[in-house]
């Protein structure tokens, strides 16, 4: 059964910082990775969605890495601000599985 | 694009009542999700529809739980009779084919159960 970790639980940062966001996954054996961003009573919005072919998508200042065999993968925002606070979600896809299996999430802050 | 809509996007009801909540999935998509989303906690998936069938409902409570997208478009969930535990947000997503395409999700319906 695939188990999706993503560490910390919460984040708080001053505004321009760069900063990356944690998610560990428990079978290797997946068909792709999805990060969402999740805003206080909004549903989920699709950042960056890698294959598991692929070792990293790019989006604006996201940046998302996937490392398969480890069962890894990070999300690195570049010159945080503000507008960047919400919680972010990652889930993965198996192999021959069609629903996501997702991770408990993020919660970023970004200071002013 | 329109997005996937839902309603309502608040419910307050006390255990044992009945509730529904409607998923309009983006136009074209054929496959549909009912996600819950507990506070704290990542969604769920409860069941997922591929046109107007169930592809799987294997974390659904039957007992309580029952959806249907008879027309292979819009869909609804029902819950009856509710219980505290099921205080969550219900999320309906959509996807354009089954399984391995990117997910498109709704704002979510918040039930709050007393």
């Amino acid at each position: 059964k695939q188990e999706v970790t993503q560490i910390p639980a919460a984040l708080s940062v001053p505004e321009g910082e760069n900063l990356v966001l944690n998610c560990s996954f428990t079978d290797s054996a997946i068909y792709n990775l999805q990060w969402f961003r999740q805003d206080p009573g909004k549903g989920l919005t699709s950042l960056l969605l890698i294959q598991s072919s692929q070792r990293e998508q790019t989006s604006g200042r996201l940046n998302a890495s996937l490392d398969k065999s480890s069962g890894r993968s990070t999300l690195y925002i570049a010159a945080s601000q503000p507008g960047d606070s919400a919680t972010y979600l990652c889930a993965v896809r198996g192999q021959g599985a069609q629903k996501l299996v997702f991770g408990q999430g993020t919660r970023l802050t970004i200071n002013p | 694009e329109a997005g996937v809509a839902q309603s309502p996007r608040y419910k307050i009801i006390e255990k044992r009542q009945s509730v529904a909540f409607w998923c309009n999935p983006i136009s074209g998509h054929a496959t549909l999700y009912w996600y819950q989303q507990i506070l704290g906690q990542g969604p769920k998936l409860l069941i997922q529809f591929q046109n107007n069938g169930v592809v799987d409902d294997s974390q659904l409570p039957k007992d309580r739980f029952s959806a249907e997208r008879l027309k292979g478009v819009d869909s609804t969930l029902k819950i009856q009779p509710a219980k505290l535990e099921d205080s969550a947000v219900y999320l309906c997503a959509s996807s354009l084919a089954p399984g391995f395409n990117e997910q498109f999700f709704g704002p979510g319906t918040r039930l709050t159960v007393l």
